[in-house]
């Protein structure tokens, strides 16, 4: 079993939708929790990072963590065409230390 | 200013042939990390570097792998007698030590062995 689950998708949904992303990690000592985006070909980048259980807001973005169900969602509201793209969670232990990533959803917004 | 640089972008090569991937971190950052990426999957970490040591090394699959970081800025996966299954998105990604957990990705090289 992969210490973080995710699922692959592919996910399509039209343009101006609510996207719900989520992860499932099993490892409790897992402290700090990253989404990332990556588009074709191209390296990921980081989108939201939080610490503690709770929610956290970044424009259309918010990252929820909640550590008693090891459970972390993205939510994408008002999603656009320029969205699409494969979304990563990672998690880590220790500061500083290694990402251990989802397998990513891959999200398609139509216009 | 610059972002994390990978060279090759591309790299097609022979199985049990050797080949050399690079990767220039941003300018200060102290901390550089590989990940390798298999189409549709997620990266997984092999190694990581604290200045010029290896701090974390744990991700390496074999002793065909190797990485070092001599100056503690450029650094070079090594690998040897290719197989196959080494077909993968190689990423480096750095990290400042001020910077909190945030680690900064290049664009990754991808290695094709025939």
């Amino acid at each position: 079993q992969k210490e973080v689950e995710q699922d692959p998708g592919p996910l399509s949904v039209p343009e101006g939708a609510i996207v719900s992303l989520n992860c499932t990690y099993s490892n409790s000592a897992f402290q700090y929790f990253m989404w990332y985006r990556q588009y074709s070909r191209k390296g990921p980048e980081l989108l939201m990072y939080t610490y503690s259980s709770g929610n956290k807001e970044d424009g259309r973005f918010t990252a929820q963590v909640d550590k008693s169900s090891k459970y972390i969602s993205l939510f994408i509201r008002d999603s656009q065409p320029s969205d699409s793209a494969t979304y990563l969670c990672a998690m880590i232990r220790n500061q500083g230390g290694k990402l251990i990533f989802g397998q990513g959803t891959e999200l398609s917004v139509k216009p | 200013g610059a972002g994390v640089s990978q060279t090759p972008s591309n790299k097609v090569t022979e199985k049990g042939k050797y080949v050399e991937l690079r990767c220039d971190p941003i300018s200060g950052h102290t901390a550089l990390y590989w990940y390798r990426q298999s189409l549709g999957q997620g990266p997984e970490f092999l190694i990581y570097f604290q200045g010029t040591g290896a701090a974390d090394d744990s991700g390496l699959p074999n002793d065909r792998f190797f990485a070092v970081r001599p100056e503690g800025s450029v650094s070079t996966l090594k690998i040897q007698r290719t197989e196959r299954g080494d077909s993968a998105v190689y990423l480096c990604a750095s990290r400042s030590r001020q910077g909190g957990n945030e680690q900064f990705f290049g664009p990754g090289t991808r290695l094709t062995v025939l």
